[in-house]
């Protein structure tokens, strides 16, 4: 069975700083892996996903992800915060493709002045 | 992409009621997946409803308590039955895009709260 660990639940950065969101995966087979964001009141939306292809993923809004097998991790990084960054982030896994998936617990990110 | 509508948006029940959430599409899909988002845990599937089959559900969760409807390929509704305080959670219906790939558009999400 496959489990997805985020670690920080809040995550609290300045304007202009980096964001770094922390994920790690566990799986018996390659995954396909995804962040989600969610922006207050409305329903997640997809950042960008890793299919098996390139390991560094572009998504939307300047983040990028880097899948890194021998540390199970797929972090979620943007070099420049903005205000309008402020949500919450999931990560979420699907064991060899497919629609069923698994989830981690989130992270608020709180962008600051 | 797709746009998905759900109703109730929020609603606070009463123990021992049911609920239904309705969930809306803008267009037509295969599988309607259906997710509960518990105060501070993550999204967790409770079943995936197909037009035309019974939906199938995710260990822990039961028909009995958790009835689904797919009457069309752009509606689905999802019961909370009996509710305890327990199923107070946001409920969250969603799609894929047709390829299986994990690319899941989702709705707003139903709060509920329940006394």
């Amino acid at each position: 069975a496959q489990s997805v660990t985020q670690l920080g639940s809040h995550v609290s950065v300045s304007e202009g700083a980096l964001v770094l969101l922390r994920c790690n995966y566990s799986s018996s087979v390659p995954p396909y892996l995804f962040w989600y964001v969610q922006y207050p009141n409305q329903g997640l939306q997809l950042l960008l996903k890793y299919t098996s292809a390139a390991t560094l993923v572009k998504g939307i809004n300047g983040f990028e992800a880097e899948f890194k097998k021998s540390e199970t991790s797929f972090h979620l990084t943007k070099p420049s915060a903005h205000m309008s960054d402020a949500a919450e982030y999931f990560c979420a896994a699907s064991e060899g493709g497919g629609n069923k998936l698994t989830f981690g617990t989130g992270t608020q990110l709180k962008v600051e002045l | 992409s797709a746009v998905i509508s759900q109703k109730p948006s929020r609603d606070i029940c009463q123990r021992g009621t049911s609920l239904t959430i309705q969930c809306q599409v803008d267009s037509q899909v295969t599988m309607m997946f259906w997710y509960r988002q518990q105060p501070g845990q993550s999204l967790t599937l409770i079943a995936t409803a197909n037009q035309g089959s019974e939906a199938t559900y995710e260990s822990g969760f039961v028909i009995d308590k958790f009835p689904i409807s797919r009457p069309n390929l752009t509606f689905s509704t999802l019961t909370v039955s009996n509710m305890s305080p327990e199923d107070s959670s946001i409920y969250l219906c969603s799609v894929d895009k047709g390829l299986d790939t994990g690319e899941l558009f989702f709705g707003e999400g139903s709060r509920l709260t329940v006394l």
